[in-house]
């Protein structure tokens, strides 16, 4: 089955810095790659994802990137600020099996 | 905004009893899952349902679980004798498009077996 592996664990970056999370997956049949920030205590909550047709998706301040060779993609966080301070999960799906695949998290702390 | 919805927040029950989750989908959405979240770990597939029947589910949904949608609007997880182990975070989720749509997460019920 899929195996999605998330890198680093932790980042702490001070504010106003770019910060960049990355993830590998095994299967590649998987099509569908969406990030998930989940705060202490809440739900996971989609902030972006992008399918295997595009490279690279933007949307104001956070972007994804995907490789599909490599199989790898990354989460790119710019200007970063206090409230982006949480647990960033990428995942992956093959979209025949809907299921997500989760990476292990990254813990992110934005530090003034 | 449509949300997913999930009752109880918090449920504690002794070794070897039974817990029904319940959760509310989205309403036009036709896809629904069940993840669990051991404390501080990532989030792992149980199930997904679909058209009344399991679509996929995980090795971690054995015969100690089931799912059912009772009526027009809510989705349950039973789990029949619960184990210490079973203690986790339980996230219902809802699509509207099977494979690549979108999953969106009630805020979960934490499950505390003891």
């Amino acid at each position: 089955g899929e195996n999605v592996e998330q890198h680093p664990s932790t980042l702490s970056v001070q504010e106003g810095d770019s910060a960049v999370i990355k993830c590998t997956y095994s299967d590649s049949a998987s099509n569908y790659f969406p990030w998930y920030k989940q705060e202490l205590g809440k739900r996971p909550q989609l902030i972006i994802d992008i399918r295997s047709n595009v490279g690279e998706k933007k949307d104001q301040r956070i972007a994804v990137t995907l490789n599909k060779t490599a199989k790898h993609f990354s989460l790119h966080i710019t200007e970063t600020q206090p409230e982006d301070s949480a647990v960033y999960f990428c995942a992956a799906s093959t979209g025949t099996a809907s299921k997500l695949t989760f990476g292990t998290g990254t813990r992110l702390q934005v530090t003034l | 905004e449509p949300e997913v919805t999930q009752t109880p927040s918090h449920q504690v029950t002794q070794m070897g009893q039974e817990v029904i989750l319940r959760c509310v989908p989205i309403s036009n959405h036709l896809y629904f899952y069940w993840y669990r979240q051991i404390l501080g770990q990532k989030v792992e597939f149980l199930v997904s349902f679909y058209n009344n029947e399991i679509s996929e589910k995980s090795e971690i949904f054995d015969d100690q679980f089931s799912v059912e949608r009772p009526d027009g609007s809510n989705f349950t997880l039973k789990i029949r004798s619960t184990k210490l182990e079973d203690s986790a975070m339980y996230f219902c989720a809802s699509s509207e498009i099977y494979g690549v749509g979108e999953q969106y997460f009630g805020p979960g019920t934490r499950l505390t077996v003891t």
